[in-house]
């Protein structure tokens, strides 16, 4: 069993749709992370939370400890925001643990 | 902004031949990760580097792999001998003291023939 899971694993929207990715981890964690993965490979830091919501522009993240749930949120949804949208967590060592990650691909 | 940069972009090596992928972590960072990522796959974790050693290592980082930090800016992922089953995106990361955000590298494509 993954120690993170996300649902779903690829997700269309159209243009300016409300998109959520959600995200479900089994182990004790420090922090939970949501990362962007561009077609071309790199990976970017979205948010790092360990409780409660974070807001940035058009994206909010939030976390449920006691459910170990988490999920990302795109408001007005655009097609710039195509790509694959990772979860993943640090517990009581810093490295990541992964999820494999939601295929977000938005339509004009 | 200051950014993690990895070179090469893309390398290929036959079988059995040794390769470095080298990294430039942000200049006041104090640990270093490299991960990877097989076609299709999700981002495995690799090994972690903090004070001139190994932090942590996984299952895939067997003798066959390596980690330096050979001077002051770089650092550095071996494989002796590659396999084509180390064909993938490795990716390097860094992070500051006190930090816990991982700041990726743009990622080395590697392909064994």
């Amino acid at each position: 069993k993954n120690e993170v899971e996300q649902s779903p694993q690829n997700l269309t929207a159209q243009e300016g749709e409300f998109i959520t990715i959600n995200c479900s981890y089994s182990v004790g964690i420090s922090a939970l992370h949501w990362l962007q993965q561009h077609p071309g490979g790199g990976i970017v830091s979205l948010f790092m939370l360990s409780s409660g919501k974070k807001k940035h522009g058009r994206l909010i993240a939030t976390i449920n400890i006691q459910e170990k749930h988490s999920s990302l949120h795109i408001t007005a949804s655009h097609p710039r925001d195509s790509a694959v949208y990772i979860c993943a967590v640090t517990g009581n060592t810093d490295k990541l643990i992964f999820g494999t990650g939601t295929r977000l691909q938005v339509f004009p | 902004e200051p950014e993690v940069t990895q070179t090469p972009s893309h390398q290929v090596t036959q079988m059995g031949q040794e390769v470095i992928l080298r990294c430039v972590p942000i200049s006041n960072h104090l640990y270093f990760y490299w991960y990877r990522q097989i076609l299709g796959q999700k981002v495995e974790f690799l090994v972690s580097f903090y004070n001139n050693e190994i932090s942590e290592k996984s299952e895939i980082f067997d003798d066959q792999f390596s980690v330096e930090r050979p001077d002051g800016s770089n650092f550095t992922l071996k494989i002796r001998s590659t396999k084509l089953e180390d064909s993938a995106m490795y990716f390097c990361a860094s992070r500051g003291q006190g930090d816990n955000e991982q700041f990726f590298g743009p990622g080395t494509r590697l392909t064994v023939l």
